[in-house]
């Protein structure tokens, strides 16, 4: 079963625009990290957000900010004011522990989302 | 603060032949993975090194091997190249603590193809 679900292959906004891109998440780990990345046609992944399951406050930083909703198991990425250097793929990505003991993480990506900004 | 370096950015291969990617993580950074991205499979894991050790394996067969230097740079290292292997390899560091916060950073990448 999918773990980290994003539906939206390919997403158009109009400049100067706010848009949502949507993720879902599968886990039982009660501890697990949710981030976004962004990816350009160059390949490079940038960070963007990251929430913390045991955060009570939505992650902002700039003009991300991530819609948790723990209960909906959703983690969607808000971007305001698009702008044209916003068109890239978007990927949603979970941690979450491999075991109780081993003290390490493992990272699930989505499939993305295709960004295109409008002029 | 440099940031997570790849090289070489492109490179391409023969059938048979044998790669090795190269990943400096981001300074004070101990944890090193890589990850290979492809149109079809997406963004799958390889490995995970924390000071020089391997403690996190993805699925992948034998031909895929890495390894971590005493400064944390790594290496990874793909024999008998097959055309499937032509992808976009991803290294990625963080502290590799346990903290909730630990966050991985990505390189540029390697872009790779096989003919």
């Amino acid at each position: 079963a999918q773990k980290i679900t994003q539906t939206q292959p390919g997403m158009f906004v109009q400049e100067k625009e706010a848009v949502t891109l949507d993720c879902t998440y599968d886990t039982s780990d009660p501890s697990y990290g949710l981030f976004w990345y962004k990816q350009p046609s160059s390949g490079e992944m940038i960070f963007l957000i990251y929430q913390g399951s045991y955060d009570q406050q939505n992650a902002t930083e700039g003009r991300y900010s991530l819609n948790f909703q723990k209960a909906r198991k959703s983690a969607n990425l808000v971007i305001s004011a698009s702008q044209l250097g916003d068109s890239a793929m978007y990927f949603c990505a979970m941690r979450e522990a491999l075991g109780t003991t081993s003290g390490t993480y493992k990272y699930i990506f989505g499939t993305g989302t295709r960004l295109k900004v409008l002029a | 603060k440099a940031g997570v370096t790849q090289t070489p950015r492109y490179l391409i291969k023969t059938r048979g032949q044998q790669v090795t990617l190269s990943c400096s993580p981001i300074s004070g950074h101990r944890s090193v993975s890589w990850y290979q991205q492809t149109p079809g499979q997406g963004l799958q894991f390889l490995f995970e090194y924390f000071s020089e050790t391997q403690r996190n394996k993805g699925n992948f067969p034998g031909r895929f091997s890495g390894r971590q230097f005493s400064n944390s740079r790594s290496e990874m290292n793909v024999s008998t190249l097959e055309l499937g292997d032509s992808a976009l390899y991803l290294c990625a560091s963080s502290l590799g603590g346990t903290g909730s916060g630990n966050t991985i950073y990505f390189g540029e990448g390697s872009w790779l193809t096989v003919v």
